[in-house]
């Protein structure tokens, strides 16, 4: 278990529909970071956030949005739902300070029919 | 922004036997250089990391060599066992934001019993 949550565990909805995701990062952690994985692809990184602050950001589409909150929380929105948005989203979260390990959550398995 | 490409795509090796993942980065500026391994369905999780001011880390089976000239590290695993077998994936640090990383495609060990 690396601390980081996410929920929900998995999502089905249907295409142009809209869902939330949501992550907490461990105790401590500042930084948080948004990650697709389509089947057997690679990590794509979305966007950053450090303490409540965008930080930077991935190839995210203009439908998807996130943001991290003060109690350090954050949530990914993505809109308009297509076929192929479909994929594992993983949250991960570090200290922020330079160099330092990510902490990946389990995932949200996302389907869209 | 930085460039990381990771070979071979797929590996397969007997048990027992030694497996190579090479990576190579494009911004000499980069100065951490962490390697995640993903097991079938579940999170990824850092299994070693090499600094720049370091040319070689070793836990146990597992080595990481760093050559800062020629821009490129390895992930070397010594007397493979299936429980090995999973994607593994390296990434280079942003030089313009330390926090974030860069990660190649992955390369899917197969240890074969």
């Amino acid at each position: 278990d690396s601390g980081v949550t996410q929920t929900p565990k998995h999502l089905i909805t249907a295409t142009g529909q809209r869902v939330t995701l949501r992550c907490s990062p461990r105790s401590g952690d500042l930084s948080v970071y948004w990650y697709q994985q389509s089947l057997d692809q690679g990590l794509q990184f979305l966007i950053q956030y450090y303490n409540g602050e965008e930080r930077a950001k991935g190839n995210i589409l203009e439908r998807f949005s996130a943001q991290q909150f003060p109690d350090l929380h954050s949530e990914l929105n993505l809109s308009s739902l297509e076929l192929g948005d479909s994929a594992l989203y993983f949250c991960a979260s570090s200290t922020g300070q330079a160099n330092n390990e990510q902490f990946f959550g389990p995932g949200t398995r996302l389907t869209v029919l | 922004g930085e460039n990381v490409e990771q070979h071979p795509s797929t590996l397969s090796v007997q048990e027992g036997d030694s497996a190579v993942i090479k990576c190579t980065y494009s911004d000499s500026a980069s100065n951490y250089f962490p390697w995640y391994k993903q097991e079938l369905g579940k999170r990824p999780q850092l299994i070693i990391d090499i600094r720049s001011n370091v040319g070689e880390k070793k836990d146990q089976r597992i080595a990481v060599t760093l050559n800062k000239t020629a821009k490129h590290f390895s992930l070397h695993i010594t007397e493979t066992q299936p429980e090995d077998s999973a994607v593994y994936f390296c990434a280079a640090s942003d030089p313009y934001n330390f926090n974030k990383f860069y990660f190649g495609s992955g390369t899917k060990l197969n240890v074969k019993p």
